[in-house]
């Protein structure tokens, strides 16, 4: 069974432009995380989505969107790129808030670097 | 703010067993321990979870307190590989994860 998979597996941007990761969660989960690691750091809880509904949001300013399609696969957008937004973007899926023991399994993420 | 407390780093020898804490006094009832670990720049792998009973799998032990304030995950057998940094989180089911800033564990040959 294929876990989660993300794309690109790394992506390089101008600042000022606009970048669009991928994910496609494990089949039969709903649910689909984003998180950010930068160079260093900790793993920051990006966004949560769940049959289509965000249903949660992190510390980031707007320019950091996304959107979950009706196959559950996700987008994530960042606009206005800054030199900051620099680091590794993980997915990750679980099988919702409707099933028990839905343990949450991360992709193996995607690098954007931010010129 | 991650609801748990974890020593920076620890060393264990290889082929000794690697024995985790994790404090996490303020735990709900219907809070679970998971431990997930990350290695060099990849993905977050989820390795055990518990409610209140001890668990095993395939890679580790995961033994909870009575009181439910503290857990010790346990790598019966370590390998270089198992060198990583190990996260301890509790989670209400369905809810995403908050990461703190967890042990790296470092395994000596």
């Amino acid at each position: 069974e294929a876990g989660v998979t993300q794309s690109p597996t790394h992506l390089i941007k101008t600042r000022g432009q606009q970048a669009t990761l991928r994910c496609s969660p494990i089949s039969g989960h709903t649910s689909v995380y984003w998180y950010q690691q930068a160079l260093g750091l900790g793993l920051q809880f990006l966004l949560w989505y769940d049959e289509g509904e965000e249903r949660n949001r992190g510390n980031f300013p707007p320019r950091f969107s996304g959107r979950q399609f009706p196959n559950y696969s996700s987008e994530l957008n960042v606009n206005a790129l800054e030199l900051e937004d620099s680091a590794l973007y993980l997915c990750a899926s679980s099988s919702g808030l409707r099933r028990s023991g839905n343990t949450i399994y991360f992709g193996e993420g995607s690098w954007l670097t931010v010129v | 703010d991650a609801k748990t407390t974890q020593p920076t780093s620890m060393d264990c020898a290889e082929g000794r067993a690697a024995n985790l804490p994790c404090n996490h006094s303020t735990i709900s009832g219907n809070e679970y321990v998971y431990w997930y670990r990350q290695i060099h720049s990849q993905g977050p792998q989820y390795i055990i979870h518990g409610l209140k009973n001890n668990e095993t799998n395939e890679m580790a032990s995961l033994i909870i307190t009575e009181d439910r304030k503290s857990s010790t995950l346990i790598l019966p057998h370590a390998t270089l590989r198992d060198t990583a940094v190990y996260y301890c989180i509790v989670r209400v089911a369905g809810d995403k994860i908050i990461f703190g800033k967890g042990t790296r564990l470092h395994i000596l040959p």
